[in-house]
């Protein structure tokens, strides 16, 4: 196993548009989530999903941003209408369900910018 | 709203000098907390974790951190600094029932040689 894969790494995109993200856990996790890093700050949740429900979301995620996990097992996070301030590391964990609390494995984040 | 505050964003030592940041958590129940570090440009790798149960908790990479609830602190510690360990460090907390990480701000960790 590799890990939790995010593809891209980085997107250059144009203020307004739409972008993007997947995030591939690891293949027995049942739990994804998905979270928000800005320059100089700690990580902000945004969501999760325990196979394809998406059970909580955090009030930073506005009606802009939509996640789906169709199958249970990749997930994807779209952002409509980008604004500047979308710019930011966007960090997928995965973890198992009932495995000890915070026992996440994290990816290595698609960097946003939005110019 | 449980919070997570992190003394210092800049830490630095010597090579082979105590290793202390500082982490308190603000929580009406002792959550659980977390350590993790953050080498550039990947994610995070989980340092060490509290749970229940002891409240030294030793973790990866001969780091220690020790739970007191009286202080509301979770500092993360380790007795020589190696050059490796030169990377950002994150204090978290978790109320027991949800699975959303409460992250503090963060504190760069510099080792001189």
């Amino acid at each position: 196993d590799t890990g939790v894969s995010q593809n891209p790494r980085h997107k250059i995109t144009k203020r307004g548009q739409n972008v993007t993200f997947r995030c591939d856990p690891i293949s027995e996790h049942n739990r994804l989530y998905w979270y928000r890093q800005t320059l100089g700050q700690g990580p902000e949740f945004l969501t999760y999903f325990q196979n394809e429900a998406q059970l909580e979301k955090s009030r930073l995620l506005s009606d802009r941003f939509s996640a789906e996990r169709p199958k249970g097992s990749f997930s994807t996070l779209e952002i409509q209408r980008t604004e500047q301030g979308d710019s930011a590391m966007y960090l997928c964990a995965s973890s198992l369900a009932g495995y000890n609390a915070g026992g996440y494995t994290f990816g290595s984040g698609t960097r946003l910018t939005v110019v | 709203a449980q919070s997570v505050t992190q003394l210092g964003s800049h830490v630095s030592v010597s090579e082979g000098a105590l290793v202390l940041l500082r982490c308190n958590y603000s929580s009406s129940v002792p959550p659980y907390l977390f350590w993790y570090v953050q080498y550039p440009n990947q994610g995070l790798q989980l340092l060490l974790k509290y749970t229940t149960g002891a409240t030294l908790v030793k973790g990866i990479n001969g780091f220690e951190a020790e739970f007191k609830k009286s202080e509301t602190s979770f500092h993360l510690t380790k007795p020589s600094a190696h050059m490796s360990d030169a990377a950002e460090y994150f204090c978290a907390c978790m109320d027991t029932g949800r699975r959303a990480l409460t992250f503090g701000s963060g504190t760069r960790l510099q080792v001189q040689p």
